[in-house]
């Protein structure tokens, strides 16, 4: 069972907009920075949000981040078959002294 | 073009050892760390590890600490993985990521494509 947790799946219609969270704790949430990645079918992860609410270059603004406390929420507009995918969220854990990885999502776009 | 090349697919038995590489390229090793991530079959992403090659500052997640080793060649550009004794618990995909600063939480912002490790009885 992963610290950060997720919620196992979400669906949503192409076009649509769908929000994945992302919960966890003051040792790892406060004063660390999240990030989002995708892993589509049989692909390494990539990418989409870094430092809560950034995109790398290439990313579209499809794509978004945000933290609130100890909570993290990544939204995905404009909904794509393409998008179909694994999505996890990740940070860095003081306690620990270590990062964590979420449970992930599996996004299915209906 | 930045790259992270991984070495190859691995069938072992129980109780070898193994050493898998990740070889860096299009960027200067010892300004990253270089993480390794564990997927079980079917399962989630799992953080194991992680160097900084210039001093070969390590960190390891407490799942993993004493049951894996990270260390790096920076004169040849790679990082490695290894195991002194694979279980069959060890079976996974081991992806190895780059990150610019793993302390508050840095982003992996580059993968290499995984090393399939496949342990039997």
């Amino acid at each position: 069972q992963s610290v950060l947790t997720q919620s196992p799946s979400v669906s949503a219609a192409p076009g649509q907009k769908v929000t994945i969270s992302c919960s966890g704790s003051s040792s790892n949430f406060e004063n660390n920075f999240v990030s989002w990645y995708q892993q589509l079918p049989g692909a390494a992860p990539k990418v989409l949000i870094y430092e809560n609410n950034k995109r790398p270059s290439g990313i579209p603004d499809r794509f978004s981040g945000s933290k609130s406390g100890t909570s993290a929420t990544l939204g995905i507009t404009g909904l794509q078959t393409g998008d179909e995918a694994d999505y996890y969220c990740g940070t860095w854990d003081s306690s620990l002294s270590a990062g964590l990885f979420g449970g992930g999502t599996k996004l299915t776009v209906l | 073009e930045v790259q992270l090349v991984q070495s190859g697919a691995e069938v072992k038995k129980a109780g070898d050892s193994l050493k898998v590489s990740c070889k860096a390229s299009g960027f200067d090793l010892t300004n990253y760390w270089i993480g390794w991530v564990r997927q079980t079959p079917g399962k989630g992403l799992e953080w194991m590890g992680i160097i900084y090659p210039r001093d070969s500052d390590t960190r390891y997640s407490p799942s993993f600490q004493g049951q894996v080793t990270i260390s790096a060649d920076t004169s040849i550009s790679t990082v490695y993985l290894q195991w002194s004794s694979l279980k069959a618990s060890d079976i996974a995909m081991y992806y190895c990521a780059r990150s610019p600063s793993v302390i508050r939480g840095g982003a992996f912002d580059f993968w290499g494509r995984g090393t399939m490790v496949t342990v039997s009885s």
